[in-house]
């Protein structure tokens, strides 16, 4: 059980041009989701947190403009690089936690190539 | 926030050797300590977690120790196998919101 899926796998998209990664919840109702970021050989940098049905919880330096979430039910939240650059390029991880929960569980993450 | 350190940022060990990971957090409302393995290209995946109400756990081959006052707590792993090798991170959260924030991660290397 607590299987999470991410969609797509890998995206090259060019500079300028929007991503949608979606991030699911196969066997159970997440109530909360996370994204985050993680570079070669780096670790994992939470981007943000997100409620279903309310706004997103950005960090510290995270441009909530360019990195909008969506978070419209209990298995779904979408994450959309907007105007990507060169420096978006990234590996995106989503994970999920179930209601009451601490554990959260991975998504086998998504590779964006901005070029 | 939350700030978490590890060391070290790589290791190599014998196989058969136990090899000692440690970490510090700084937010004392921290209350939820767990220790995931990453294998190249693959998502993390937990080995172990430890509540702050608990001061030492194990799961065989595995032990994760708890030292709440001085903010650290180490992951242990004896008769390593090459299997074990991969990427560790640390994470302390649990403030809360389930916010969980990682260590720089340490890469681990098995020698047969």
């Amino acid at each position: 059980g607590a299987v999470v899926s991410q969609h797509p796998s890998w995206v090259i998209c060019k500079s300028g041009t929007s991503v949608k990664i979606e991030c699911r919840s196969l066997d159970f109702q997440a109530t909360t989701m996370f994204w985050y970021r993680q570079f070669p050989k780096q670790s994992l940098m939470l981007m943000a947190t997100s409620n279903e049905g309310s706004k997103a919880t950005y960090e510290q330096g995270v441009e909530k403009d360019k990195f909008l979430i969506n978070h419209a039910s209990l298995t779904l939240s979408t994450l959309t690089v907007t105007s990507a650059h060169p420096e978006d390029s990234s590996f995106y991880i989503c994970s999920a936690v179930t209601s009451g929960g601490h554990e959260q569980y991975f998504g086998p993450g998504t590779r964006l190539t901005v070029t | 926030g939350e700030n978490v350190e590890q060391h070290p940022s790589t290791l190599s060990v014998q196989e058969g050797d136990s090899a000692v990971i440690k970490c510090t957090y700084s937010d004392s409302a921290s209350n939820y300590f767990p220790w995931y393995k990453q294998e190249l290209g693959k998502r993390p995946q937990l080995i172990i977690d430890i509540r702050s109400n608990v001061g030492e756990k194990k799961d065989q081959r595995i032990a994760v120790t708890l030292n709440k006052t001085a903010k650290h707590f180490s992951l242990h792993i004896t008769e390593t196998q090459p299997e074990d090798s991969a990427v560790y991170f640390c994470a302390a959260g649990g403030g809360g919101a389930n916010n969980l924030f990682f260590g720089t991660g340490t890469r681990l290397t098995v020698i047969p």
